[in-house]
């Protein structure tokens, strides 16, 4: 069984919808993330859950709205979004929140926003 | 000046080859250090921590080099199935993780 799953895979959406990304994690880890992948660019952090509450917020636009309602699952709400915003979206765990626990990534929700 | 820097390749080696990668880090701050590796239109999966004393994994080795702030992979005996993009990440603090954008590294026969 895949450790982080994420649905859906791939998501085509106009400016004016709203869809949801979700992320469940099968490992028993404490802390969840979402992190936006872009073209040649770095992995950008945009929200850390620790034990369901969120510790980070990574000056995200309020567009992005994260969600955790338990330390399994995790989501992401998309509402107007901008052409800028496609991207690879990829949920993470840790087994808790510092630095020396590796993540573990799920498969990534590929965005296109048209 | 980014904060982790990496050279983003891509790198064409043959099969058998020995490659090295660098990546250098700005925040003398950091304390722990990983690569990961992500293949083409997947997730990054964690490939090696990086400790100070460096430590090796089979063909992989990776090094620490505080004083001039860069850590780095070795990998020998290059195997097609290693082509891949190779991401340094550096813990700023106790918690941020911070990514580089990553070196591509592509196999030949």
């Amino acid at each position: 069984e895949t450790g982080v799953t994420q649905t859906p895979r791939h998501l085509v959406m106009g400016m004016t919808n709203k869809k949801s990304l979700k992320c469940e994690q099968h490992l028993g880890h404490n802390a969840m993330y979402w992190y936006k992948q872009s073209a040649k660019k770095p992995l950008e952090l945009m929200f850390v859950y620790s034990l369901e509450e969120r510790v980070e917020n990574n000056s995200v636009p309020s567009r992005f709205s994260p969600e955790c309602p338990n330390s399994s699952h995790l989501f992401l709400h998309l509402h107007t979004l901008q052409p800028e915003d496609s991207a690879l979206y990829l949920c993470a765990s840790s087994q808790d929140w510092t630095g020396g626990s590796p993540l573990h990534f799920g498969n990534g929700t590929r965005l296109t926003v048209t | 000046r980014k904060e982790v820097e990496q050279d983003p390749g891509p790198f064409n080696v043959p099969e058998g080859a020995t490659v090295a990668f660098n990546c250098t880090y700005s925040n003398s701050a950091s304390q722990s250090f990983f690569w990961y590796r992500q293949d083409c239109r997947k997730e990054p999966k964690l490939l090696m921590s990086v400790y100070s004393s460096g430590n090796e994994d089979g063909r992989f080795t990776a090094q620490l080099n505080r004083a001039s702030q860069y850590i780095s992979l070795l990998i020998r005996d290059s195997k097609l199935s290693d082509s891949a993009t190779y991401l340094c990440v550096a813990v700023r603090g106790t918690d941020k993780l911070i990514f580089g954008t990553g070196t591509r590294l592509q196999v030949f026969p």
